[in-house]
């Protein structure tokens, strides 16, 4: 399997912060990264697929970069429906694994 | 406008037989690309990959679950399920279906609600 680690677990920002979460596949995974947002009791939302194209309907101040093993998903500009979990997954092989989530907090 | 549900019991005794329901409208399950996945969430965890039925019946499973996962699709109903056999309260977690878009990287871009299913004697 292909493991997926996050970093950070968990970050407090402030509303207006610049907030970047780090994935890191334990192998190449090419480009077959997706970025989801999951709010207290709700289903995940898609945010991000094939590493940086942002879903339709999905604010710009979210964006995505990265390949091969190194992901990040950013946010330019954290607004207050954005504190939630983030959760990377990767597509490239099955399982198609989930990382350990990032949980951003208000500060 | 896709929307998922899934359906089934909330309760099942340890060594039961776990079958979920996605019942699913907006879209069909024999368009090419297009596929149904199971995604579970234990309580205050990450999400877990269970398995994906896409339109040509090819079926996919977590290696780790397999031998207890069966994932199966009824076009004309727009359903899909999954059973899970010897369920242990390890298993105890909110279970999610998602549509998936194949057609060139592959992601859930539709969630059902999800369903917690607690096992316990």
């Amino acid at each position: 399997d292909i493991q997926m680690a996050q970093s950070p677990s968990s970050l407090s920002a402030s509303v207006a912060d610049r907030v970047t979460i780090t994935c890191r596949a334990s192998q190449s995974i090419s480009n077959y990264l997706n970025w989801y947002q999951q709010k207290p009791g709700k289903a995940p939302k898609l945010l991000i697929y094939a590493a940086s194209t942002l879903q339709s309907g999905v604010p710009s101040r979210f964006s995505g970069s990265g390949s091969g093993t190194d992901f990040t998903l950013t946010i330019s500009s954290l607004q207050p429906e954005d504190f939630a979990t983030y959760y990377c997954q990767q597509s490239y092989s099955t399982p198609r694994t989930f990382g350990q989530g990032t949980k951003v907090e208000i500060k | 406008q896709i929307t998922l549900k899934e359906s089934g019991p909330t309760l099942v005794k340890p060594t039961q037989t776990l079958t979920l329901t996605c019942t699913f409208s907006g879209f069909s399950l024999s368009t090419s690309g297009v596929g149904v996945g199971w995604i579970r969430q234990p309580p205050g965890k990450a999400l877990d990959w269970l398995a994906l039925i896409y339109w040509d019946d090819d079926k996919r499973y977590s290696p780790s679950l397999k031998s207890r996962l069966t994932i199966t699709k009824d076009t004309s109903k727009n359903q899909v399920v999954l059973t899970m056999t010897n369920m242990d309260p390890v298993d105890t977690a909110t279970y999610y279906c998602a549509h998936s878009d194949s057609t060139g990287w592959e992601y859930f871009d539709y969630w059902g609600q999800g369903t917690l299913v607690t096992v316990s004697s």
